[in-house]
């Protein structure tokens, strides 16, 4: 089955950038999207379609795609930024989706 | 002020069926494809099954495909989810959401836990 590869963890101090990557077969020919979700909420949306920021999320959020990598980038991460976040796209082979394994953010 | 709200959760036993609904407002929902994502105790999200605006397009993850049906009733702006054959392993979280890419929107989840 398709996989969107995450790596567990990015630690950052606070002001400094972090910089999170999603992997994925069929990320040249499908969007990528990104959640962030804070302990015991709901995720919230940050970036859809590779890079489109949502009204409502800071600027510092920012997403871009390349071949087989998406990149969500926090310029400036903030310690409110500390979360799970997770990139979701649609597979190759018709309508069905996958979310990406998560990545803990620290921001200390 | 778009809202979604889940309900049937509960504690139920291995082998049994469990009927969960989702409650839409503030927005066109019979104009929405509908998505139902969980999370397991710890883990991380899982895109369970969306249905697009009729309802007449449904898709499943392989895990609970012929076991989960996603279901809606555009004149009562709900959203369900009817899962039979359940396992310990269904135990998680479950969310729905607006839209099926997107996810604009999301609910607060109902937990559903399968346990002897």
């Amino acid at each position: 089955s398709y996989e969107l590869t995450q790596p567990p963890s990015v630690s950052v101090s606070p002001g400094q950038t972090a910089r999170i990557t999603c992997s994925g077969d069929a990320l040249p020919k499908k969007y990528a999207y990104w959640f962030r979700q804070k302990s015991g909420q709901a995720p919230v949306l940050v970036i859809y379609e590779d890079k489109k920021r949502p009204s409502g999320i800071p600027e510092r959020f920012s997403g871009s795609s390349s071949g087989t990598m998406a990149t969500l980038t926090i310029s400036g991460a903030q310690v409110e930024d500390e979360a799970d976040y997770y990139c979701y796209s649609k597979d190759s082979s018709g309508d069905h989706f996958v979310f990406g394994t998560g990545t803990k953010v620290t921001v200390l | 002020e778009v809202q979604l709200v889940e309900s049937g959760g509960g504690l139920v036993q291995p082998g049994g069926s469990l009927k969960l609904s989702c409650a839409a407002s503030g927005f066109t929902f019979s104009g929405s494809w509908m998505t139902w994502v969980r999370q397991a105790p710890g883990k991380g999200l899982e895109w369970v099954a969306n249905v697009d605006q009729d309802g007449s397009g449904k898709y499943y993850v392989d895990s609970v495909k012929g076991r989960f049906t996603i279901s809606r009733d555009n004149a009562k702006k709900s959203l369900f989810l009817q899962m039979n054959s359940l396992t310990a392993d269904d135990t998680a979280v479950y969310y729905c959401a607006k839209d099926r890419a997107t996810l604009d929107y999301w609910g607060q989840g109902t937990l559903v836990t399968v346990s002897s």
